[in-house]
């Protein structure tokens, strides 16, 4: 069963301009966690913001968790051509483990 | 620290074929899975293991998937017989217990014609 659900599917912007991906979920979560994913590569781990927090940052990147609405959003500031990747929501829902629950990704092109 | 080892990369087989994946995760990591992501998706869990015990395999096709992990540390996923729709990449991942980030091989990526 699918947990998160990534909107826009793609995004394609200009170096330098900030991006903004979405994320909602269905059941009650721990944390949540964003991934980045190069072509061809395996996922790299970005953040994890827990339920009890409302917003991170982590270099360049800064993420908002809403318990209320059940969404998390992930802002890119200044993002360069190396950013170019799909990024994915995970979630760890309650009492299943730890395992984590993929929604299907954003594909951010960014344009030198 | 070395990441989660994953082969072979790449493997094309034809259908009803077997193939196999083997993975080493980081050492010390006691949480094992493998995900199957096929193109255009997200990663779907089809097992995973703490040490040499399976939490979770609910996902995984039993009549056609296998997988091990016998020491606790290396664990092996095998596919007999391959179908063209498990065209996918296969991957590993580990953590230091559940709940702790994950983190994930480069991927085995199999093609079945």
């Amino acid at each position: 069963s699918q947990q998160g659900e990534e909107d826009p599917q793609a995004l394609s912007i200009q170096e330098g301009e900030n991006a903004t991906m979405n994320c909602s979920y269905k059941t009650s979560i721990n944390n949540l966690q964003w991934y980045r994913q190069n072509s061809g590569r395996g996922l790299v781990h970005l953040i994890l913001i827990r339920s009890n927090e409302r917003e991170k940052h982590s270099g360049r990147l800064r993420v908002t968790l809403d318990t209320s609405k059940k969404s998390s959003s992930l802002l890119i500031t200044a993002s360069r051509a190396a950013d170019t990747a799909s990024y994915f929501c995970a979630t760890p829902p309650y009492n299943q483990g730890g395992k984590l629950i993929f929604g299907q990704g954003t594909e951010l092109s960014v344009k030198p | 620290e070395a990441g989660v080892a994953q082969s072979p990369r790449y493997k094309i087989i034809e259908k009803r074929q077997s193939v196999a994946f083997w993975c080493n995760p980081i050492s010390g990591h006691a949480t094992l899975y493998w995900y199957q992501q096929i193109l255009g998706q997200g990663p779907k869990l089809l097992i995973q293991f703490q040490n040499n015990g399976v939490v979770d395999d609910s996902q995984l096709p039993k009549d056609r998937f296998s997988a091990e992990r016998l020491k606790g540390v290396d664990s092996t996923l095998k596919i007999q017989p391959a179908k063209l729709e498990d065209s996918a990449v296969y991957l590993c991942a580990s953590s230091l217990e559940t709940g702790n980030t994950i983190y994930f091989g480069e991927g085995s990526w199999l093609t079945v014609v």
